[in-house]
């Protein structure tokens, strides 16, 4: 039971023009959502988080929108550049019990092409 | 660099085998979490300590267990190792318990 999805594997754009990644969610007590960006041989890199009661939240050049009623959120990127090239994750938290364990999508795999 | 460190960076071992994987967290965090990344697998919680205290467990085996030390750094000791446990095992550590920080990762290969 995949509780976050991200239905994507991959993704690729041309630089300078927009990245949309997608995330779905079935758990509606999910209170906290999170991207995080992987690098080959790396640990994830936190990017940008959104809590249930925003709809969406501006970090530079990252975007997060969070659509409660659909259950969706989605992570843009403008403008895209080569470096920006990775594996993006979405994660989800539901306080239970005092812990706030992540829930992980599978990731997508973003090529920005210059 | 996040200021999570995990020791080792590649672990290469034998079935039936024990090992033990070290994380120190970034300075001031008190909650650590042990995520398991297998081939073709998301990032998979698999426990939480919270100032030396379990505070929660995930999809974690019998043969795999946990610790956090008073000075805040923990264990995760893997035994009777099978093939099936090779992956990438991430420390991560947080300060609020939402935004985690992920250390490098452990790569274990069984073999």
């Amino acid at each position: 039971d995949q509780q976050v999805k991200q239905n994507s594997p991959s993704l690729s754009v041309q630089e300078g023009r927009i990245s949309i990644l997608n995330c779905d969610y079935t758990n509606s007590m999910f209170d906290y959502f999170l991207w995080y960006k992987k690098y080959p041989a790396e640990g994830p890199t936190f990017l940008i988080s959104i809590s249930s009661i925003k709809d969406k939240n501006e970090d530079g050049r990252f975007t997060v929108f969070l659509n409660k009623s659909a259950k969706h959120l989605s992570l843009h990127i403008v403008p895209s550049q080569p470096g920006d090239s990775a594996v993006y994750f979405c994660a989800a938290s539901a306080p239970q019990g005092g812990s706030e364990k992540l829930v992980f999508g599978k990731g997508t795999k973003l090529t920005v092409n210059p | 660099d996040s200021g999570v460190t995990q020791t080792p960076k590649h672990l290469i071992t034998a079935t039936g085998q024990r090992v033990t994987l070290r994380c120190s967290p970034r300075s001031g965090d008190l909650s650590v979490y042990w995520y398991q990344q297998s081939l073709d697998q998301g990032l998979q919680f698999l426990i939480q300590y919270y100032n030396g205290e379990e505070r929660a467990k995930g999809n974690i085996l019998e043969r795999f267990s946990a610790q956090q030390f008073p000075d805040l750094h923990s264990e995760l000791n893997l035994s009777s190792l099978e093939l099936g446990d090779s992956a990438l095992y991430f420390c991560a550590s947080s300060v609020d318990g939402v935004e985690q920080y992920f250390g490098p990762g452990t790569r274990l290969t069984v073999t």
